[in-house]
């Protein structure tokens, strides 16, 4: 079946520097991906849907210049949490469908980033 | 805008007792899917419905679609303390390749 990579499972960083993410579809195309970031215990929350070859759409109250998206090609996106802070500490998500199939999500193993 | 939700947000319950999770739309959908997501873990699919009144089984869980396409529920018979984790549904957003997820149900289960 269909697979979601995403890189690296878990991170620790110091205050101040940014951390990138990468999500990759194994074997299908994804024209968008989307990038989830979850509080434990809690839900999926969406931050931003990830548009190959243009800009990311954001969600309402999440800052696009702290969390840069880039959706360079079919087959990956990068999540890059620039100057990072303990509040950014959480568990970021991305999932893709595959194109032209009304089929479910595949989701990624997740990122804990921790923030010291 | 669409909404999803879920309810009850969490559930405890003894092993070997049922489960229930009720998922409502505030649009009708042209499908509803489930996912599970272990503790520790991304979410993994289970099902999608799609026809009006639609009943789909996996073992001990029966998954059913509403007649208006508006809600749904994914019921676990006989708890098991493998059934711990939490249960999204998600249905297609207005526009585009979106998924809407409710809120989830957490499952946690007493041995």
């Amino acid at each position: 079946g269909a697979v979601v990579s995403q890189h690296p499972s878990r991170v620790i960083c110091k205050s101040g520097t940014s951390v990138k993410i990468e999500c990759r579809s194994l074997d299908f195309q994804a024209t968008t991906m989307f990038w989830y970031r979850q509080f434990p215990k809690k839900s999926l929350m969406l931050m931003a849907t990830s548009n190959e070859g243009s800009k990311a759409t954001y969600e309402q109250g999440v800052e696009k210049d702290k969390f840069l998206i880039n959706h360079a090609s079919l087959t990956l996106s990068t999540l890059t949490v620039t100057s990072a802070h303990p509040e950014d500490s959480s568990f970021y998500i991305c999932s893709a469908r595959p194109l032209n199939r009304d089929t479910e999500a595949f989701f990624g193993q997740g990122t804990r980033l921790t923030v010291v | 805008g669409q909404q999803v939700m879920q309810i009850p947000q969490y559930q405890h319950v003894q092993e070997g007792e049922d489960f229930t999770t009720y998922c409502n739309s505030s649009t009708t959908l042209s499908n509803i899917q489930w996912y599970k997501q272990r503790p520790g873990g991304h979410p993994v699919f289970l099902i999608q419905l799609v026809k009006s009144g639609e009943v789909k089984k996996q073992k001990r869980l029966t998954f059913q679609f509403g007649e208006a396409k508006k809600n749904s529920s994914l019921h676990i018979t006989a708890t098991q303390t493998t059934d711990v984790g939490t249960y999204f549904c998600a249905g297609p957003h207005n526009a585009g390749n979106m998924l809407t997820f409710g809120g989830g149900t957490r499952l946690m289960v007493k041995p």
